[in-house]
């Protein structure tokens, strides 16, 4: 059974930092991109991040890009978002996704049931 | 990249079928077949129900399926039935470095 389960959150000053971690397990993670997805209260989804299976491709979303690294560990099946200066329109639940890529796209076919980070404005 | 455009709400009786709509340009949505669909309960995290515009994971009811016709891609459930009521999200690969765009999100409500 694939599991992913994400720590890390909580409340942090703005322009502060915070370290997510997304814990992987039934599956070999080493051969899967990586996601990290948020979600503010009552709002939509918004895609943050991707890293290659190596960590040698990482994309962000605009509105974190300097601020937000992803990275990975895959001998310990490990999935990291560093997220520095954090900004009140941070605050959401962060979700860690496997990302599966048929013939023809790639999107996140397991999710984690996510983790809350707050920065109050 | 602008969120794809979805409907606020849909809603439907038991039995009944309804199509969520999403909108964007030739560079998301309408661009070849990058659009996946999902399911989402409240407090609970999205479960993917259509990758590739028209396809089903293991395990999703045939119920849900999936078009796209130019740059509007949709989802159709048919038979409608209680545990439908969720909020239903596309989201698409836009090829470029900012790799995927969501839409704003749909909420079903079975009537």
């Amino acid at each position: 059974e694939v599991l992913l389960v994400e720590s890390g959150g909580g409340l942090v000053q703005p322009g502060g930092s915070l370290r997510l971690s997304c814990g992987a397990s039934g599956f070999t993670f080493s051969t899967y991109w990586m996601s990290w997805v948020r979600q503010a209260a009552g709002k939509g989804l918004q895609w943050v991040a991707n890293i290659k299976q190596d960590g040698s491709e990482k994309y962000y979303v605009d509105s974190v890009k300097g601020r937000f690294t992803i990275s990975r560990d895959n001998a310990k099946n490990s999935l990291f978002l560093q997220m520095n200066s954090l900004r009140a329109e941070d605050t959401a639940v962060y979700y860690c996704a496997r990302v599966r890529c048929s013939s023809t796209s790639c999107f996140g076919d397991y999710w984690g049931q996510g983790t809350l980070v707050v920065a109050p404005s | 990249q602008s969120a794809l455009t979805q409907p606020a709400s849909v809603s439907g009786s038991p039995g009944q079928s309804i199509t969520i709509s999403c909108t964007g340009t030739s560079s998301d949505a309408g661009g070849y077949n990058y659009v996946s669909w999902y399911q989402q309960y409240p407090g609970k995290a999205p479960k993917l129900v259509i990758f590739d515009v028209s396809n089903r994971p293991s395990g999703v009811s045939n119920r849900f399926s999936g078009s796209k016709s130019g740059n509007t891609a949709s989802l159709t459930i048919s038979g409608l039935q209680a545990e439908d009521e969720a909020d239903y999200y596309c989201n698409s690969y836009t090829g470029s470095n900012t790799l995927y765009v969501f839409g704003t999100g749909t909420k079903v409500t079975v009537l």
